[in-house]
C-alpha cells in the first residue's frame, strides 16, 4: 500500500532550526510536496521536490532522496508565526497526491 | 485576486438532511478538486475534475457527488448525511500549465452531522 510517514508533532525555540522528515512508499513518484497549514486555515504550498538534492527558499529547505523514499522540510531562523502544521505529499505514478497526516511544529519563545 | 471561495464556511446538518457546498475560483485553473480532513489522518481526495463537464472518483467518494457545470465552479453534494461525514472540507484547484501540480486550496468549510 501507499504510506507516508512524519512525526505527529514537534517543539522548536524561536531562532533555532527545525528539520521534519518526512518518509515515503507509493506506487511510483511523479514528485514530493511540503505544504504548510495554520489551524484553522487552508494548506498553502511551500516546496516541490522531484530531484534528489536540496532546494533552498529562504528560511526553508527542502531536500529529497528519492532512492531512501525520504525527504525533510528545514526551518532556519524559527519566528512564532512558523508554529503551524505542516504537511508531506507524494505523488504517485497515477499523479495522485498521497497525503502525510501533517507535523505540528510548537514553537516556544 | 480571490483564489478559491468555498460557501458555507459552518454548517449543521441532522443525519439524513441533504446539501451542497460550493466552490469557486478565479484563476482559470482546469483542475479542482475535494477534498476531507479529519484529525490525525492526512488529506484524503473525494472526488476531482479535469475540466468543466468531467468529474472523477478519488479515493472517498461513497455519500458524496459532484458536478461541474461551469469551468470557475465545483459543488460537493450530500444527499443523505451521517455522522461519518462529520468532517473540514478543502476545495483546491490547480493549472494544467503548472508542472508541478501546485495546488491552491479554499478556506475550508466545516461540517458537523448530528
Amino acid at each position: 500500500g501507499q504510506n507516508i510517514d512524519q512525526p505527529t508533532e514537534m517543539t522548536a525555540t524561536e531562532g533555532a532550526i527545525v528539520q521534519i522528515n518526512c518518509t515515503y512508499q507509493t506506487s511510483g513518484f511523479n514528485g514530493l510536496f511540503w505544504y504548510q497549514q495554520h489551524a484553522g486555515e487552508a494548506p498553502t504550498f511551500l516546496s516541490y521536490n522531484v530531484l534528489d538534492g536540496l532546494e533552498e527558499k529562504g528560511r526553508f529547505s527542502s531536500f529529497l532522496s528519492r532512492s531512501k523514499g525520504y525527504s525533510y522540510l528545514l526551518l532556519k531562523e524559527l519566528q512564532m508565526k512558523d508554529s503551524a502544521s505542516y504537511l508531506c505529499a507524494c505523488m504517485d505514478s497515477n499523479y495522485q497526491l498521497i497525503w502525510g497526516a501533517g507535523t505540528k511544529l510548537i514553537i516556544k519563545p | 485576486n480571490a483564489g478559491v471561495t468555498q460557501t458555507p464556511k459552518f454548517r449543521v446538518l441532522k443525519t439524513g438532511q441533504s446539501m451542497t457546498l460550493l466552490c469557486a475560483q478565479d484563476m482559470n485553473h482546469e483542475y479542482m478538486y475535494w477534498y476531507r480532513q479529519d484529525p490525525g489522518m492526512g488529506l484524503r481526495l473525494i472526488h476531482y475534475s479535469v475540466g468543466e463537464g468531467t468529474t472523477a472518483k478519488g479515493e472517498v467518494p461513497d455519500g458524496y457527488n459532484v458536478s461541474r457545470l461551469k469551468k470557475q465552479n465545483f459543488l460537493l453534494g450530500l444527499e443523505s448525511a451521517a455522522p461519518s461525514q462529520t468532517s473540514v472540507y478543502f476545495c483546491a484547484s490547480s493549472s494544467i500549465l503548472s508542472g508541478a501540480n501546485v495546488l491552491t486550496f479554499g478556506a475550508g468549510s466545516r461540517l458537523t452531522v448530528l
